[in-house]
């Protein structure tokens, strides 16, 4: 089954750059999604078929996707984006979900 | 603006099953792909599996195979999840989550969560 690999955690200081990779085999030929959770609550997709946001997320939000490695992309970190983020595809050759592990962003 | 509500929390005992219920409002509940997943205390997101009420085939997580049934009612516009033979493991926040238009299977809106919690 396809599996999908992130980084346990990524610390960034507050007003820098995060980003959040997601390794997979030729992941670059799948459409991968982005969902940030914070404790308790349900995962919100911020950023989806690679690079589109859904209405309401920042812009400070994007994401980038090719050959074996995807990347989620915060710009200007704010304390408020401190979550758990996970990334997403669609295996087609079994029609499943796969989740990636997630990946635990802390602002410094 | 689309909603999906989500049944209360549920104990169970080794070896039962529990059914989640998934209200969804504010759109077209047939026409969009429902999936369901859980989350173990302090674990990653997981995988169970999904329907399309309009065809109201289902397929499920590998993992899942023959302990899970997932089915739709259109006229209530409500989804549910049973999962039978409960282990301690089972212990976790089930989540169903509307997938998004187009064919990349994105989850744009999710339910609250429900926590089952197996214990005896």
């Amino acid at each position: 089954s396809y599996v999908l690999t992130q980084p346990p955690s990524v610390s960034v200081a507050p007003g820098q750059t995060a980003r959040i990779t997601c390794e997979g085999n030729n992941i670059g030929t799948k459409s991968v999604h982005w969902y940030q959770q914070n404790p308790g609550q349900a995962p919100v997709l911020v950023v989806y078929d690679d690079s589109d946001r859904p209405s309401g997320i920042p812009e400070r939000f994007s994401g980038s996707n090719s050959e074996n490695t995807a990347t989620l992309t915060i710009s200007r970190v704010e304390a408020g984006d401190e979550a758990d983020y996970y990334c997403q595809v669609w295996d087609s050759s079994n029609d499943h979900v796969v989740f990636g592990g997630g990946t635990q962003l802390t602002v410094l | 603006q689309v909603q999906l509500v989500q049944s209360g929390a549920e104990v169970r005992k080794p070896g039962s099953s529990v059914k989640v219920s998934c209200k969804a409002s504010g759109d077209t509940f047939s026409t969009y792909a429902l999936s369901w997943g859980r989350q173990a205390p302090g674990q990653g997101l997981e995988w169970m599996g999904g329907i399309i009420p309009i065809f109201g085939t289902a397929n499920y997580a590998q993992k899942f195979q023959g302990r899970v049934t997932i089915t739709a009612d259109e006229l209530t516009s409500t989804a549910y999840m049973e999962l039978s033979s409960l282990r301690s493991d089972d212990t976790a926040v089930y989540y169903c989550a509307r997938v998004g238009a187009g064919d990349s299977y994105y989850l744009d809106y999710w339910g609250q969560g429900t926590l089952v919690t197996v214990s005896s």
